[in-house]
């Protein structure tokens, strides 16, 4: 069966540096999805991306925060400068389609560390 | 805004027992409803959806029907085993005819042989 994939599985960073957080989306998918879930806080949605654009973005997606699709089958979070409230478990997610019927499927996650 | 609320957890029970896990929603417009779960060092999982009122989703045994009346999705199994024991996501889409999802807190299920 298909599935989502994500590298790396665990990341440790300085506070400050950048980190690049991949995923492999589902092959057909067009829809693709970060959430990021805090120690003992909910899973919370960032931002979605279509047709290589952004189509919604959370109040937590900054300017510290980009995405890019950059060769058709990965799919990347960028955090340019890295602070400790970063450090959180980051899933990306693919559907078919966008509409409020079409189902999301998550990789494994990414932990991300911010020392 | 749309926003999900789930019962606290950890939810101990012993293998055979019935579960419910609430799961309540307030929203705009029309959402669907998702449970998802997640096994211990692993991605989070569908479990069921239900797309419009009065719908019910159903698999590997679990249930919840979506109830506008009064604005729930409880999540129930007849027959818990240890195989179920992770954590439990209620969720919905944000307001809108958007794919993003909203996501309760996560209610951990623990069944114990």
């Amino acid at each position: 069966e298909p599935e989502v994939t994500q590298t790396p599985s665990h990341q440790v960073t300085q506070m400050g540096q950048e980190v690049i957080l991949r995923c492999v989306p589902i092959s057909n998918h067009l829809y693709f999805y970060w959430y990021r879930q805090i120690l003992g806080q909910k899973v919370e949605f960032l931002v979605s991306f279509y047709n290589n654009e952004i189509s919604e973005k959370s109040e937590i997606f900054d300017d510290q925060f980009s995405v890019e699709r950059p060769d058709g089958s990965n799919f990347t979070l960028k955090i340019r400068s890295t602070k400790l409230e970063d450090s959180a478990m980051y899933f990306c997610a693919s559907s078919e389609g966008g509409r409020r019927t079409d189902t999301q499927y998550f990789g494994p996650g990414t932990r991300l560390t911010v020392l | 805004g749309n926003s999900v609320t789930q019962m606290e957890g950890p939810v101990t029970l012993s293998e055979e027992a019935f579960l419910t896990i609430n799961c309540t929603y307030t929203a705009t417009g029309y959402p669907s409803l998702f449970w998802y779960v997640q096994y211990p060092g692993e991605g989070l999982q569908l479990l069921l959806k239900a797309t419009k009122a009065d719908d019910k989703g159903s698999n590997k045994g679990f249930e919840a029907t979506y109830r506008k009346e009064t604005t729930s999705f409880h999540l129930e199994k007849g027959s818990v085993q240890v195989s179920d024991s992770a954590v439990y996501f209620c969720a919905l889409n944000g307001p809108g005819n958007t794919g993003k999802l909203i996501f309760g807190q996560g209610t951990t299920l623990q069944v114990k042989p």
